[in-house]
């Protein structure tokens, strides 16, 4: 089915482990965004992609990495985890730069 | 700097009308974009409102007035399933969104 999937939808690990969201969409869709939710706090923008091997920085970029070598996966990295990174992680995609985002289901990280 | 408002939490009755209100402060206007999200769940798109006026959508309505800097959701005949956050986003100048940090809207019987 189209859509956008994430996973892993829960995943725990320890202080200074690298670990890696995967975010994959059918849609054939030009944008792809990495957006964390926290408590208190909107939706903040990590890090965002226009096109295949064009990535640029959100609001909250430090301490995260991310890729995008093929149009369809927008994976995300985390080199060295941090508990201030334990949050619930979205993905999302749009067809353009003002259409609205389909979002993934997310994955809670907690970080111990 | 750039800043979106919307009240918190608001509580309302089951078959009652409700407006949760949104004001904004942005560099630049591509237009407001409005969607619900349950509880564990992720952010569903609702409404885009461009120009200055009401769009309807079936019992859910959105308005804006860009020079007030200013939009609602209104939500007719609540039903129990509404009860969610409603996030209000702005685009800006250079397209990019930017986030309220949402409204709890809890339906009481």
């Amino acid at each position: 089915d189209a859509g956008i999937t994430q996973s892993p939808r829960y995943k725990i690990t320890e202080t200074g482990r690298q670990v890696t969201l995967m975010c994959h969409q059918t849609w054939s869709h030009s944008y792809m965004f990495w957006y964390r939710q926290d408590l208190g706090h909107g939706l903040r923008l990590i890090y965002y992609s226009a096109a295949a091997d064009i990535t640029d920085k959100g609001e909250v970029p430090d301490g995260y990495v991310v890729s995008r070598s093929k149009t369809e996966n927008f994976p995300l990295t985390l080199e060295s985890a941090t508990r201030s990174q334990t949050s619930v992680y979205f993905c999302a995609s749009s067809g353009t730069e003002n259409s609205p985002l389909h979002f993934g289901n997310g994955t809670r990280l907690t970080v111990t | 700097g750039q800043n979106i408002d919307q009240p918190t939490e608001m509580t309302a009755t089951e078959g009652a009308i409700v407006q949760i209100n949104c004001t904004y402060q942005t560099s630049g206007f591509n237009g407001l974009f409005w969607y619900q999200q349950h509880a564990g769940e992720a952010p569903t798109f609702l409404s885009y409102n461009v120009l200055d006026g009401l769009e309807e959508k079936g019992r859910f309505s959105s308005f804006l007035s860009r020079s007030k800097g200013y939009s609602y959701l209104l939500l007719k005949e609540l039903q129990m399933k509404d009860s969610a956050s409603y996030l209000c986003a702005v685009m800006d100048s250079n397209y990019q969104l930017i986030w309220g940090a949402g409204t709890k809207l809890i339906i009481k019987p």
